[in-house]
């Protein structure tokens, strides 16, 4: 079975400053990678996925995750926050070799300060 | 392109009440799967339906929930009896072919609290 661990279910932040959101998971078999975003009363916008190719993946509004497959962790990092990055992240993997079933882990909400 | 659309975005019951949710996926989707958001269990599958049928319903909680897609346009979930436990965010989610590396498309929700 896989697993996702958010072990920071809270960051916060100063606007203009790096932050880092960490995420591991556990599988037996390959998997991709999701990172979704979520703001206050709204559903899940996909950010940023890692299928194959380069291990470092970039979203258009400046978060980057890099996968590291002897770590397996997905890491999501920002250079420099704005406040309108404040919301709920979530991890998320799928087997390769399945269809359809997500596994998300328990989320890390982002609290950017002015 | 419009997104998932989901109605209502809130409902507030009393107890003993029938529910029922609706979602749109996005058009030319085959996909369509419904979620279940609280505090305590974060992000649950309830069921996955793929061309309208129901591939996974082991998610659902118990024989009060049953979910329908009639056809690809259209679910419904539907909670009956409601229970105060049921309240929730609701999410519809719909993606194309239904592989696993595919993007999930999410509507915005509906918060069902039960009284």
């Amino acid at each position: 079975a896989q697993s996702v661990t958010q072990l920071d279910s809270q960051v916060p932040v100063f606007e203009e400053a790096p932050v880092e959101l960490r995420c591991n998971y556990s599988s037996s078999v390959s998997v991709y990678l999701f990172w979704y975003v979520q703001y206050p009363n709204q559903g899940l916008q996909l950010l940023l996925k890692y299928l194959s190719g380069s291990t470092l993946v970039e979203s258009i509004n400046g978060f980057e995750a890099e996968f590291n497959k002897s770590q397996t962790s997905f890491h999501l990092r920002k250079p420099s926050v704005h406040i309108s990055d404040t919301a709920e992240y979530f991890c998320a993997v799928s087997r390769m070799d399945s269809s359809y079933k997500l596994i998300f882990g328990s989320g890390t909400r982002l609290l950017v300060r002015p | 392109d419009a997104g998932v659309i989901q109605s209502p975005r809130h409902e507030v019951t009393e107890m003993g009440q029938e529910v029922t949710l609706r979602c749109k996926p996005i058009s030319g989707h085959n996909s369509l799967f419904w979620y279940r958001q609280t505090m305590m269990r974060g992000l649950e599958l309830l069921i996955y339906f793929n061309n309208n049928v129901p591939i996974d319903d082991s998610g659902m909680p118990e024989d009060r929930f049953s979910a329908k897609m009639p056809n690809a346009s259209f679910s419904t979930l539907k909670i009956q009896p409601s229970e105060p436990r049921d309240s929730a965010v609701y999410f519809c989610a719909s993606s194309s072919q239904g592989a696993s590396n595919q993007p999930q498309h999410f509507g915005d929700g509906t918060r069902l609290s039960i009284l």
